[in-house]
């Protein structure tokens, strides 16, 4: 089945360090974004990317990077980890909007956990 | 940034009855809303959704309503069962400067069924 796969799933790592999470897609989807998951908080949209050419920041991106290698995989960095980056980051793709401007389902990976400690 | 409201933040109810959960968004823009169950541990997943041209929509127990003129739209699960309880969170289109859409999620509502 066409999935949304996210690696590592589980990651600590401490302050200072740079940290990359990976996602990758066989869905075959061009827009692809990384949200930040805290309780109490719902779903953060970090950074999005409509192609391959095409990067967008979203409400959270201050201290994100992100790397669109290809249309299948979408990266974010966190260039020197702090403790509040600690949180449940998301993956997920949509196809592009119809030509009546509707947005689709977004399609989630399983998340990646991580602790900056 | 286009905020999305979410209420209540926890609903707790008995087995058979109904659950409403009630959004409202501020982007006139917006044009579809979807909706996500996310159970323990587990990646968000769709239950329903609704675009702007409709003000209602329903897939047997789960229904949407929306109601443009006053930017909410509200989420009615009738006769719950314990497999229901999970976090929902709501969704509004943005619209960014590429004429695009992302999403804008509510912060969550977490609904607890009890037998």
């Amino acid at each position: 089945d066409a999935d949304v796969t996210q690696t590592p799933r589980n990651r600590i790592t401490k302050t200072g360090k740079r940290i990359m999470l990976e996602c990758s897609q066989t869905k075959g989807h061009d827009r692809m974004y990384w949200y930040r998951q805290d309780p109490g908080l719902g779903l953060r949209l970090i950074y999005y990317s409509f192609d391959v050419k095409d990067i967008n920041k979203g409400e959270i991106s201050d201290g994100y990077s992100v790397s669109r290698q290809a249309q299948a995989k979408f990266s974010l960095s966190l260039e020197s980890a702090i403790p509040n980056q600690t949180a449940l980051y998301f993956c997920a793709t949509s196809k592009g909007q119809g030509l009546a401007g509707y947005s689709y389902e977004q399609y989630f990976g399983p998340g990646t956990r991580l602790t900056v400690t | 940034g286009e905020n999305v409201e979410q209420h209540p933040s926890t609903l707790s109810v008995q087995e058979g009855d109904s659950a409403v959960i009630k959004c409202t968004y501020s982007d006139s823009a917006s044009n579809y809303f979807p909706w996500y169950k996310q159970e323990l541990g587990k990646r968000p997943q769709l239950i329903i959704d609704i675009r702007s041209n409709v003000g209602e929509k329903k897939d047997q127990r789960i229904a949407v309503t929306l109601n443009k003129t006053a930017k909410h739209f509200s989420l009615h699960i009738t006769e719950t069962q314990p497999e229901d309880s999970a976090v929902y969170f709501c969704a509004a289109s943005i619209r960014n400067s590429n004429s695009g859409y992302a999403l804008n999620f509510g912060k969550g509502t977490s609904l607890l069924v009890t037998p």
